[in-house]
């Protein structure tokens, strides 16, 4: 089973920032299989990103993602208000074929 | 739109079963997985497995032993049922599509589409 692990497990910062979130697997992880999702409070999750680095659907270009092998990262380029929330990502394996998510990066206002 | 709405009871009693139904709308449940997805109080996401609508099954092995997930083409709707539950077994419950799609020789897995969440306590 992969671990994925998120850092930091909480990163302040201010709107107008700059925000890198890491996602460490513990073995290779083939980059389609890599997504990341969104998570405010009382909130369901929300797809950000698929496949590493493409973009759901409505999602603003201010989100980004890129990596490839055991490291990935999710970058906001510049923070909005209501970008501070928690932040997962998701590998799917292969062996077993299971869903396995990370631990979580809360973004917290500075 | 599709939309996804979670249904059962809030309150299970231990060694009993957790049952949840899960409604599609703006979509056929055909042609598509359907995914259960997991959250205990002020912890991280857990993928409880998932059901085509063929009814082929996927579950996470932590859990496999005690669930079962199904589907109701013609009530639009797929379910979760969970067996012997403890106190480890509260959380809130999400129900959400998973797409596969294919790309580049390979396929994107992501869930795209989630229910808003239905909290489950298990207690005596």
């Amino acid at each position: 089973e992969i671990v994925l692990t998120q850092s930091p497990g909480t990163l302040s910062l201010s709107p107008g920032e700059r925000a890198t979130l890491s996602c460490r697997a513990s073995h290779s992880v083939n980059s389609s299989y890599l997504a990341w999702y969104q998570q405010k409070p009382g909130q369901a999750p929300r797809l950000l990103i698929y496949g590493a680095s493409s973009r759901a659907t409505g999602i603003p270009d201010r989100f980004s993602g890129s990596g490839s092998g055991t490291d990935f990262t999710l970058t906001i380029s510049r923070l909005e208000p209501e970008d501070f929330a928690v932040y997962y990502c998701q590998q799917y394996g292969s062996s077993p074929p299971m869903y396995t998510f990370g631990q979580g990066t809360k973004l917290e206002i500075k | 739109q599709v939309q996804l709405q979670e249904s059962g009871p809030g309150l299970v009693k231990p060694s009993e079963t957790l049952s949840l139904t899960c409604t599609v709308s703006g979509a056929s449940i055909s042609s598509y997985y359907w995914t259960w997805i997991r959250q205990p109080p002020g912890k991280g996401l857990e993928w409880i497995g998932y059901i085509y609508y063929s009814g082929t099954t996927n579950y996470n092995p932590s859990l496999k032993s005690r669930v079962t997930i199904s589907v109701d083409t013609s009530k639009n709707q797929f379910s979760l049922n969970l067996y012997s539950v403890t106190a480890a077994d509260t959380a809130v419950y999400y129900c959400a599509r998973r797409r596969v799609v294919p790309a580049n020789g390979y396929y994107y897995y992501y869930m795209d589409v989630w229910g808003k969440g239905t909290t489950v306590t298990v207690s005596s």
